[in-house]
């Protein structure tokens, strides 16, 4: 099956810093989803983008599919930005939808 | 976006006992759900993928009888853990596509199981 790599694995950073969160995948997708897992165990849904470029406030995200990587930027980072952040995908083969997940990035921002 | 509820969000409950957990698409219809566990600081690891009207499709590794799902409705899918033992405590999320034929997915809220 598709294989999904998240780096770092862990990022500590000061309040108004920028980040990038990478995520590799293994194979062609249908689907890539960023996530952000909130204090409670919610996912949120960030951005959908199995390819180009989307952006929404501070965050953005890119995916080269070519290429096989996607990024997540968070630009002037705030306290509430903490958490843990997953890629999930899709394989273009796949006939059942489900997706994969990676193993997110831990981000803790300090104030 | 699509709203997805999960119901309880949190239960304890004894060895050996069952618990039935409630997995709703609240503005749309799923023929298809997944559900998905997540130990502790760890990524979440798809379980089984419920399919409206039919049987479930397990993962590997993962034991049907323990874990059995039922999807009666195009809006409602339920994990009901049987038997459950404290290695069964952990925190199981639902999602699905919201079908209007994109891809996309949308989860719940999550189910908190703790198991004494």
């Amino acid at each position: 099956g598709i294989q999904v790599e998240q780096s770092p694995p862990d990022l500590i950073l000061q309040e108004g810093a920028n980040s990038t969160l990478r995520c590799n995948f293994s194979d062609s997708v249908n689907n890539l989803q960023w996530f952000h897992q909130n204090p409670w165990g919610q996912l949120i849904n960030l951005f959908y983008i199995p390819s180009g470029t989307k952006q929404n406030g501070r965050l953005s995200a890119t995916t080269v599919a070519t290429e096989r990587y996607s990024l997540l930027y968070i630009s002037s980072s705030q306290t509430t930005d903490s958490g843990v952040y997953f890629c999930a995908v899709e394989g273009l083969g796949n006939r059942d939808d489900k997706i994969i997940f990676g193993k997110g990035t831990r981000l803790h921002i300090l104030p | 976006g699509a709203v997805v509820s999960q119901h309880p969000s949190w239960v304890i409950c004894k060895s050996g006992t069952s618990v039935k957990i409630e997995c709703r698409s609240l503005d749309f219809q799923a023929t298809t759900m997944f559900w998905y566990r997540q130990f502790p600081k760890q990524s979440l690891m798809l379980m089984a993928t419920s399919n409206e009207g039919s049987k479930a499709t397990y993962e590997q590794g993962v034991e049907k009888d323990k874990f059995l799902i039922n999807h009666a409705s195009l809006t409602l899918s339920t994990l009901t853990v049987t038997s459950a033992h404290p290695e069964d405590s952990s925190f199981y999320i639902c999602g699905s596509e919201d079908g209007t034929g994109s891809y996309e997915q949308y989860f719940g809220p999550g189910t908190r199981l703790t198991v004494t």
